[in-house]
C-alpha cells in the first residue's frame, strides 16, 4: 500500500494561494492521486484526480513532479467557505479501495 | 440529479441494541461502499459491494457487523449487540463501476450515539 503524509493542519487567510503538500514516496506506476476535501458533518467530496504533471479543474490545481514522490494541491484565492479536511488518497496498486489518512485540517481566517 | 441519501442522520441507542443504518446510493451505480469515521480521523473502509455481492468485507471489525444490498441498489448496515466504541459516523458511497481509483460519491453519513 502506498503510504501517504500530509501535513495535519494549515492557516490562511482570505484571498490567498494554499498549497498543501502530500508525500508518496512508495507510490506505484499505476496509482493515480487524487484529492478530496470533507466538510463539517458531510462527506468527503471529489476535488481533483491526476497522474503526472499539471491537472486544473474550476476548483484546484494539483502539481505532480516527474518522480511522482510528492503532490501538491493549490487551492486559489480561498474563501472562509474552503475551511475543511483535505485527503491525498494514492491507489493502491490494483485496489478499488481508497485508503484515507487523518488529512490536512485547513482554516482560512478572516 | 439525486445525490447519495443516507437514514436516518442521526441514531441515539444504548449499549446490547441493534441498529441498522440505511443507504440509497446514485441512480445506477453498481458499487457501494461503507465507512466509519472516529472523530478526527479519516474514513476507515468497511465494506464494498459489487451489485448484490459484497466483493470485499475485510474491513468489517467483527461479526457483529453485517451489511446487505438484496437488489443491488439500498444498502442496509446492521450492528448487533452496540457497543459504545461503535459510536462513530457511518458513511456510505456509490460509484458508477467500481473500477480502480474510481471518484466515490458520499453520502452525508449516519452519526451513531451508544450510550
Amino acid at each position: 500500500l502506498a503510504k501517504t503524509t500530509q501535513p495535519i493542519s494549515m492557516d490562511s487567510y482570505e484571498g490567498q494561494e494554499v498549497n498543501i503538500t502530500c508525500s508518496h514516496n512508495n507510490i506505484a506506476t499505476n496509482d493515480y492521486i487524487t484529492w478530496y476535501q470533507q466538510f463539517p458533518s458531510q462527506g468527503p467530496r471529489f476535488i481533483i484526480q491526476g497522474y503526472k504533471t499539471k491537472v486544473t479543474n474550476e476548483v484546484a490545481s494539483l502539481f505532480i513532479p516527474a518522480d511522482r514522490k510528492s503532490s501538491t494541491l493549490s487551492l486559489p484565492r480561498v474563501s472562509l467557505s474552503d475551511t475543511a479536511v483535505y485527503y491525498c488518497l494514492v491507489g493502491s496498486g490494483g485496489s478499488y479501495i481508497p485508503t484515507f489518512g487523518r488529512g490536512t485540517s485547513l482554516i482560512v481566517h478572516p | 440529479g439525486a445525490g447519495v441519501s443516507q437514514t436516518p442522520s442521526n441514531k441515539v441507542t444504548e449499549k446490547g441494541k441493534y441498529v441498522e443504518l440505511r443507504c440509497d446510493p446514485i441512480s445506477g451505480h453498481t458499487a457501494l461502499y461503507w465507512y466509519r469515521q472516529s472523530l478526527g480521523q479519516g474514513p476507515e473502509f468497511l465494506i464494498y459491494f459489487q451489485g448484490t455481492g459484497a466483493a470485499d468485507d475485510s474491513g468489517l471489525p467483527n461479526d457483529r457487523f453485517f451489511a446487505v444490498r438484496p437488489e443491488g441498489s439500498v444498502s442496509t448496515l446492521k450492528i448487533q449487540r452496540t457497543e459504545r466504541g461503535d459510536s462513530a459516523v457511518y458513511l456510505c458511497a456509490s460509484s458508477p463501476v467500481g473500477g480502480e481509483q474510481e471518484t466515490q460519491y458520499f453520502g452525508p453519513g449516519t452519526r451513531l450515539l451508544v450510550l
